[in-house]
């Protein structure tokens, strides 16, 4: 099966620092990659859709200048946290897209826990 | 605006037995409804997809079903096993860009 990695798999961070997280897809070409955000006892929340090369598209309330992501290539794109505040701490999870059969098909990462003290 | 509920936050059932849960939609038309499971601090895994067009989708000891009059699947598990212990989540996809839109999950906790 498709399998998509995540790098760091768990952050500790100061208050305004950045931290920049990397989602890979291993074994297929993700043209679509999602990155979505997870508090405790919740459920994932969509923050962004990125094509590779244009620029991403981000969802209600989720501040493009303070997520930053990059979609450079069909197998990588990176979310950066910046200034990252406690606020920010949650379970940040990426999937890599491809369409079958007319519908979406999301392989997820295993995530990536960031704490910000 | 769109809503997904998912039944219960927990639900608790014997090994053996069949776990039923249950995901309804507001104000949503969804082309397909997917079922993942995730276990604690990792990320979702896909399960079953269900078009809007069919009314029951099997796996092993896995079966869905999709109402889109009453808005609602059905998700079974059936002889559950301690091993089934987890959370599920239901995401219904429709509209542009393929976003999938996730429901709150049931964590199922299955004993012996």
């Amino acid at each position: 099966g498709a399998v998509v990695s995540q790098h760091p798999s768990w952050v500790i961070c100061k208050s305004g620092t950045s931290v920049k997280i990397e989602c890979r897809s291993l074994d297929f070409q993700a043209t679509t990659m999602f990155w979505y955000r997870q508090f405790p006892k919740q459920s994932l929340m969509l923050m962004a859709t990125s094509n590779e090369g244009s620029k991403a598209t981000y969802e209600q309330g989720v501040e493009k200048d303070k997520f930053l992501i990059n979609h450079a290539s069909l197998t990588l794109s990176t979310l950066t946290v910046t200034s990252a505040h406690p606020e920010d701490s949650s379970f940040y999870i990426c999937s890599g897209g491809s369409m079958g059969q007319g519908h979406s098909r999301q392989f997820f990462g295993p995530g990536t826990r960031l704490t910000v003290l | 605006s769109q809503k997904i509920e998912q039944n219960s936050e927990a639900l608790n059932i014997q090994e053996g037995k069949t776990a039923t849960l249950t995901c309804n939609y507001t104000n949503y038309s969804p082309a397909y409804l997917q079922w993942y499971r995730q276990d604690p601090g990792r990320g979702p895994v896909f399960l079953l997809l269900i078009r809007e067009n069919e009314k029951e989708k099997r796996k092993e000891r896995l079966k869905v079903t999709f109402d889109t009059t009453l808005k609602q699947s059905l998700f079974h598990i059936t002889a559950s096993q301690p091993a089934d212990s987890a959370t599920y989540l239901c995401a219904l996809e429709g509209g542009t860009a393929s976003k999938l839109t996730f429901g709150t999950g049931t964590r199922l906790q299955v004993t012996l």
